[in-house]
């Protein structure tokens, strides 16, 4: 089964607008969720984590995301995405119920800015 | 400072040769991992190396994979009888250690290999 979800492949969004970015996680367990982004050219970077406490994290570059425990979601989002912002977002659980301490990540969603 | 390095950064081998990857993780780092990441697909978790413990391996898709990692530092992918499905990024990525959760981990640039 998977064990996060991100549901758009592929987002295009217009310079200035807001963006959010949806994850979804599918077990029971509190989880460690993670966003990271993979620009291009480059590897990927920890944009921002959520452990407990705080249900709104603050990231890196202005990005914000909310875990949401009744919706199992954790999703990312910017108030004014900016060009380079353009970019692979991927989200991704430690999975406490198999003991792995390695991060799984969802397939990812491609964003696309316009100007 | 030094980030993660991986080499080659691309590489093409013909189906049935055995081909090797190398990660230099960033120094000091005790916790390294691999991960594939094909096109459309998520990045898919290989094999994980914490300090001296057993490495977690339950990633590894099939016998004709492997890894080692020598002296705590710099670590080999091997991939045994490559097939075209082989082909994809093979990205490593290290951590201070203790747990992945705990510190964020740094990626490498990855190997691109393609399987003719």
């Amino acid at each position: 089964a998977q064990s996060v979800t991100q549901p758009d492949i592929h987002i295009t969004v217009s310079e200035g607008a807001s963006l959010e970015l949806r994850c979804n996680y599918s077990y029971g367990a509190t989880p460690y969720l993670f966003w990271y982004v993979q620009s291009p050219g480059q590897g990927l970077q920890l944009l921002l984590k959520y452990f407990s406490g705080d249900t709104l994290v603050q990231g890196i570059k202005g990005f914000e995301a909310e875990f949401k425990r009744s919706q199992s979601s954790f999703n990312l989002r910017k108030p004014s995405v900016h060009w380079s912002d353009a970019a692979e977002y991927f989200c991704a659980v430690v999975r406490m119920d198999t003991g792995r301490r390695a991060l799984t990540f969802g397939s990812g969603t491609r964003l696309q800015v316009q100007p | 400072g030094a980030g993660v390095s991986q080499s080659p950064s691309n590489k093409v081998t013909e189906k049935g040769k055995d081909v090797e990857l190398r990660c230099d993780p960033i120094s000091g780092h005790t916790a390294l991992y691999w991960y594939r990441q094909s096109l459309g697909q998520g990045l898919e978790f290989l094999i994980y190396f914490q300090g001296n413990s057993a490495p977690d391996k339950s990633g590894l898709p099939s016998d004709r994979f492997s890894a080692e990692r020598t002296g705590g530092s710099v670590s080999t992918l091997t991939i045994q009888r490559t097939q075209q499905e082989d082909s994809a990024v093979y990205l490593c990525a290290s951590s201070e250690g203790g747990s992945s959760y705990n510190s964020p981990l740094h990626f490498g640039n990855g190997t691109r290999l393609t399987v003719t």
